[in-house]
Order: C-alpha cells, then sequence, then structure tokens
C-alpha cells in the first residue's frame, strides 16, 4: 500500500506564471483535502473533495486559484498568474467517508520568485 | 468558528523523560474529533493520536497519551519515555465536518 502522494516536490517559478500541483490519495479514501502552509505555521483548510464532487472552499481559495478531482481519483491545484504571498508548502490529505483520521502526503513546496 | 490554541511554542525533555504539550479549542458543536500530528523537520505530517470527543475515555497509543477535558475544551499530548525520535513540531488539530483546524503548533526538543 502507498501513501498520499504529491507531484511535484519542489516548484520554483516566476511571479505571474500558473503552477499546478498534483495528489494521489490512498486508493480507498472517498476524501481528499487540500492544505496550504507556511513557515513555521499550521496548515490552513482550503478545499475538499468527495469523490468528484467539491464540498468546500475557503475564502483563502482566490480566483486565481482552482481545483479538480475529475474522476475522483487524483486530484490537481492550480495556481495562475502566481504571487510572492503564493509561497507555501501545499499539503494533500485524504481518508475514508467513514473515518475522520486525514493521511497527509510529503506536500508541494512553492517557492516564488 | 472553530479555534485551535497551542500555547507553548517551543518545549524541550531530556530523553527517557515525559513531556506534556498543551492545547485548548473553541466550539459550539458537542460532536467532534480532536487529533495530535507530528511534523518533523522536512517530513510529511504524520498520525500521533485522535480522540472521539462523545468518549469520556482518554486515548492512548504506546508512549502517547492525551488528557482530554471536554468542559473545559482543553486537549493536552503526554509523551512518556521520549525518545530522540520524537523530536518535530506537535500540532493539535479539531475535525466536526471533514476539514481540520490546526492550532499553531509546538516545536518539541528532546535532549540526550
Amino acid at each position: 500500500d502507498t501513501g498520499v502522494s504529491q507531484n511535484p516536490r519542489h516548484k520554483i517559478t516566476k511571479r505571474g506564471q500558473n503552477v499546478t500541483f498534483r495528489c494521489d490519495p490512498i486508493s480507498e479514501h472517498n476524501r481528499l483535502y487540500w492544505y496550504r502552509q507556511t513557515l513555521g505555521q499550521g496548515p490552513e483548510f482550503l478545499t475538499y473533495f468527495q469523490n468528484e464532487a467539491q464540498l468546500e472552499k475557503s475564502r483563502l481559495l482566490s480566483d486565481r486559484f482552482s481545483a479538480e478531482r475529475p474522476k475522483g481519483s487524483f486530484s490537481t491545484l492550480e495556481i495562475q498568474r502566481t504571487e510572492q504571498g503564493d509561497s507555501a508548502m501545499y499539503l494533500c490529505a485524504s481518508s475514508g467517508l467513514s473515518v475522520d483520521e486525514q493521511y497527509f502526503g510529503p506536500g508541494t513546496r512553492l517557492t516564488v520568485t | 468558528a472553530q479555534t485551535v490554541t497551542q500555547s507553548q511554542p517551543e518545549m524541550s525533555v531530556q530523553e527517557a523523560e515525559t513531556v506534556t504539550l498543551s492545547c485548548t479549542y473553541d466550539t459550539s458543536e458537542s460532536d467532534y474529533y480532536l487529533f495530535w500530528y507530528k511534523q518533523p523537520p522536512s517530513r510529511q505530517m504524520i498520525l500521533v493520536i485522535r480522540q472521539e470527543a462523545y468518549k469520556q475515555q482518554n486515548a492512548t497509543e504506546n508512549r502517547f497519551s492525551v488528557n482530554f477535558q471536554k468542559a473545559a475544551k482543553s486537549f493536552s499530548l503526554k509523551i512518556s519515555d521520549s525518545q530522540l525520535g520524537d523530536a518535530a513540531m506537535y500540532f493539535c488539530a479539531y475535525n466536526s465536518y471533514g476539514k481540520l483546524t490546526f492550532g499553531q503548533g509546538t516545536i518539541l526538543t528532546v535532549h540526550p
């Protein structure tokens, strides 16, 4: 069994460019979550999916951010027109419907120069 | 909105000793879950222990145990027989409808 995987692990981009991250959850998990973590802080919730449906989005998720989970398996998080304030670790987690334990991936560290 | 507060930015402990990390939270809900996660430097978040709010019995996982005081909205983590590998950032987290709300974290240093 593999855990939650995320790609890429690191991404350096120039301000104004678009970036896309991928998350592959644990295979039997229905729920998938995205969080953002800045240095020295706890993760902050961005959005989550139950199967392919996006059920909740945080106010942190501006119009430049979009997330998809087209077939209820992997998910992508896209940031358009990146800004320096977008620099952070982007974490993905998954859980089952009847299990409230979320299991985290290793994260994608984004640096916007 | 739910909030989670960890008032100890840093804690230290001698190897083999016991340390307690504090966490308080605020909610108007009666049914929820609480978690402690461990995040070693440059490594991924690991679930340490969970507690269901409707259970009065405190959760225990090997050397890790919690003191859950629902009325006081307090959820502390006790680590017994501390090991060098316990050194990490520890986050307390609240979960009621799926999403986790995290505290600010406590950095734990373990001295040999």
